[in-house]
């Protein structure tokens, strides 16, 4: 497709369960990002992906969430064990190497009931 | 990246030009200042950006100032559309990637 990719859009689940976020970035961009955003908060960031290595993992909460991403475009992030405070909606962006405009997905929507 | 600091909010009369400032004061030469939006529900979308030289798309004009200490936003004729949450990002070109979100201007757009 034209844009970046994420799914579910929508994912309840009950506290204690492990969920995959999914992320297809625009064809082409080597560099992947996530983000959180809880209700009326502002941006998180997560992780970013240069290729299929994440230089940069300071922004993971805890280490119930990991990432990866295989190929160099698709990316899964996994919360394992999940908690209450983990709702939030989780941004995926993607942009190409030299171009620093980034691309966002519509995001993920996860409640933790 | 240096942080940037923006007003909470600001209202925009229909078909005005909407004027939104940002202060960087502690940019450094090699950081771009970035402009990205979030309208309510929807992932955050790239506006414009530049380095020191003022730049113009087809959504918006970016001004910085010769300091680089600070810029303005200006959405030439805003719509009611353009009600959003505004970010002001300065990013180094060597950590561009990791885009640090601040709380932005909240931009109501009123007709």
């Amino acid at each position: 497709g034209a844009g970046v990719s994420q799914s579910p859009s929508n994912k309840v689940t009950e506290k204690g369960k492990d969920v995959e976020l999914r992320c297809d970035p625009i064809s082409g961009h080597t560099a992947l990002y996530w983000y959180r955003q809880s209700l009326g908060q502002g941006l998180e960031f997560l992780i970013y992906f240069q290729g299929n290595s994440a230089p940069d993992k300071s922004g993971l909460p805890s280490d119930r969430f990991s990432a990866e991403r295989t190929g160099g475009s698709v990316s899964t992030l996994t919360i394992q064990r999940t908690q209450q405070e983990d709702s939030a909606v989780y941004l995926c962006a993607s942009s190409s190497y030299l171009n620093t405009e980034a691309f966002f997905g519509q995001g993920t929507r996860l409640t933790v009931v | 990246d240096a942080k940037t600091t923006q007003p909470p909010s600001m209202d925009c009369a229909e078909g005005r030009a909407a004027n939104l400032p940002c202060n960087h004061s502690t940019i450094s030469g090699n950081e771009y200042v970035y402009w990205y939006r979030q309208i309510h529900s929807q992932g955050p979308q790239y506006i414009i950006h530049g380095l020191k030289n003022n730049e113009t798309n087809e959504m918006a004009s970016l001004i910085i100032t010769e300091d680089r200490k600070s810029s303005t936003l200006i959405l030439p004729h805003a719509t009611l559309r353009d009600t959003a949450v505004y970010y002001c990002i300065a990013a180094s070109s060597s950590n561009d990637y990791k885009l640090s979100f601040g709380a932005g201007t909240t931009v109501t757009v009123r007709a």
